[in-house]
């Protein structure tokens, strides 16, 4: 089945620490990004990426970093210099950018502090 | 800078009955779209509807549709005969679909939960 996946389901992190969450996609899309999903809130963009090697920052990109060697593959690193990193964190994709091309999302990541 | 407003946090209606959740947004655009995603309890993130701003007429999927107010810029979402399966959350988002720097981007509301009671 297509899809975006997305490991673990669960993280902890310990202080000082980072991260890597990781989002892997067989649609064939271009665009991936990634959100954080906080309490009664509605998702933020942190990072985004409209093609391989070409990523732009969002609207909360401070603590993060990301990665895109492949089309498939678009990690989330979430660095120690982020001192609220406990949310739901959501990978997407598209074919492209843009709104004539839904955005699919997978089943999130929820990053704890230990 | 574009926002998005719901401002219900909550909401609650009887199995087989309609329900119209609220949205208003925030631009200075003439080109965008409008979105109406649902996050289950699984906390998957699901497409609802779209809206292209320039088409006058209202978006239907099934059972949902929309209110599209260009104008008083506002988009609300109407479910009718609700069902159990509707219970989630929705969230109202906004997308420019001009060039510059938020060409692509998702802006979503605060999100409000439904409930559907049998």
């Amino acid at each position: 089945d297509g899809g975006i996946t997305q490991s673990p389901k669960y993280l902890f992190r310990k202080e000082g620490q980072n991260v890597t969450l990781s989002c892997e996609q067989n649609l064939n899309h271009d665009a991936m990004y990634w959100y954080r999903q906080d309490p009664g809130q509605g998702l933020r963009l942190i990072y985004y990426s409209q093609i391989v090697n070409d990523f732009q920052k969002g609207d909360i990109a401070e603590g993060y970093s990301v990665s895109r060697e492949k089309k498939e593959s678009f990690p989330l690193t979430v660095t120690s210099a982020q001192k609220n990193p406990t949310a739901f964190y959501l990978c997407a994709s598209s074919i492209s950018q843009g709104g004539d091309q839904p955005q699919h999302f997978g089943d999130g990541t929820r990053l704890s502090i230990l | 800078a574009q926002t998005v407003t719901q401002s219900q946090p909550e909401m609650s209606v009887q199995e087989a009955e309609t329900v119209t959740l609220s949205c208003t947004y925030d631009t200075s655009e003439n080109n965008y779209y409008l979105f109406w995603y649902k996050q289950p309890p699984s906390r998957q993130m699901i497409l609802v509807i779209r809206q292209e701003a320039y088409k006058q007429q209202n978006a239907t999927e099934n059972r949902f549709s929309v209110n599209f107010q260009k104008a008083a810029k506002s988009f609300s979402l109407k479910i009718s005969d609700s069902q159990l399966g509707d219970t989630a959350m929705y969230f109202c988002a906004f997308m420019t679909n001009a060039g510059g720097t938020s060409y692509g981007k998702l802006t979503f509301g605060q999100g409000t939960i439904l409930t559907v009671h049998p």
